[in-house]
C-alpha cells in the first residue's frame, strides 16, 4: 500500500532553512487523483496547514507562511519537499507530509499521512 | 482565516458512552468538514470528510452531522481504543484550518 515518509534534520539553527523531503512508496507522485501536502504541529498543539503542490508543480501556500515557504516535486524520485527559510524557534513542530484526492468535488481532506518528523530550531 | 473551534477541549468518557464533539466555524463552510483522530506520538487519521461520509476502513459507530457553520462527530459507543484527540478540518477556502482539538480520556 502507499506509504509516506518523511526525511531531513531534525535539528536547525535559527535563521537558516529547514529543508525535509516526503517519500512516496507504493504508488506514483504523478498520479493526477492526489495532491501532496505539508502540515506542522507545534509540541503540544493543534494542527496547521503549510501548503500543497501538484504533480504538475503548481502550489498553494498558507499566506502566514508563505513569505518563507517553498514546495517542490520531484517525479523522477517520487519525492516532494519542503523548504522553510528564516527559521525561529517558533518553527519548532512535528512536520507531516500527507496526501488528498482531488478525484472529488472539493479538495482539501487529507487521507494518508507519514509518521511525521520532529525539526527542533536551536542554536 | 476561517477559525474553527471545537467544544469541549477536554471530554471525559467510559467504555460504551455516546459522545459527541462539536466544531464551530466562525463563517459558512457548507459541508466542506473532516474529523481527524490523533493518539499520542501518531499521526492524525481521517474518520470523516465532507461533513458525514465514512473513511473507509473507519468503524459505523464513529459519524459526523452538520452543515453551514456547526458540525458534530458522534462515538456511538466508546471503545478503548477511541481515547485520543480529534480534530476537525474546514477545507472550504484557504488558508485551510484546523480546531484545536478535543481531547478524548477516561
Amino acid at each position: 500500500q502507499v506509504q509516506l515518509q518523511e526525511s531531513g534534520p531534525g535539528l536547525v539553527k535559527p535563521s537558516q532553512t529547514l529543508s525535509l523531503t516526503c517519500t512516496v512508496s507504493g504508488g506514483s507522485i504523478s498520479s493526477g487523483s492526489y495532491f501532496w501536502t505539508w502540515i506542522r504541529q507545534h509540541p503540544g498543539k493543534g494542527l496547521e496547514w503549510i501548503g500543497y503542490i501538484y504533480y504538475s508543480g503548481s502550489t498553494y501556500y498558507n499566506p502566514s507562511l508563505e513569505s518563507r515557504v517553498t514546495i517542490s516535486v520531484d517525479t523522477s524520485k517520487n519525492q516532494f519537499s519542503l523548504k522553510l527559510s528564516f527559521v525561529t524557534a517558533a518553527d519548532t513542530a512535528v512536520y507531516y507530509c500527507a496526501r488528498g484526492l482531488t478525484t472529488v468535488a472539493r479538495w482539501g481532506h487529507f487521507d494518508l499521512w507519514g509518521r511525521g518528523t520532529l525539526v527542533t530550531v536551536s542554536s | 482565516d476561517i477559525q474553527m473551534t471545537q467544544s469541549p477541549s477536554t471530554l471525559s468518557a467510559s467504555v460504551g458512552d455516546r459522545v459527541t464533539i462539536t466544531c464551530r466555524a466562525t463563517q459558512s463552510i457548507s459541508n466542506w468538514l473532516a474529523w481527524y483522530q490523533q493518539k499520542p506520538g501518531r499521526a492524525p487519521k481521517l474518520l470523516i470528510y465532507k461533513a458525514s461520509s465514512l473513511e473507509s476502513g473507519v468503524p459505523s459507530g464513529f459519524s459526523g452531522s452538520g452543515s453551514g457553520t456547526e458540525f458534530t462527530l458522534t462515538i456511538s459507543s466508546l471503545q478503548p481504543d477511541d481515547f485520543a484527540t480529534y480534530y476537525c478540518q474546514q477545507y472550504n477556502s484557504f488558508p485551510w484550518t484546523f480546531g484545536q482539538g478535543t481531547k478524548v480520556e477516561i
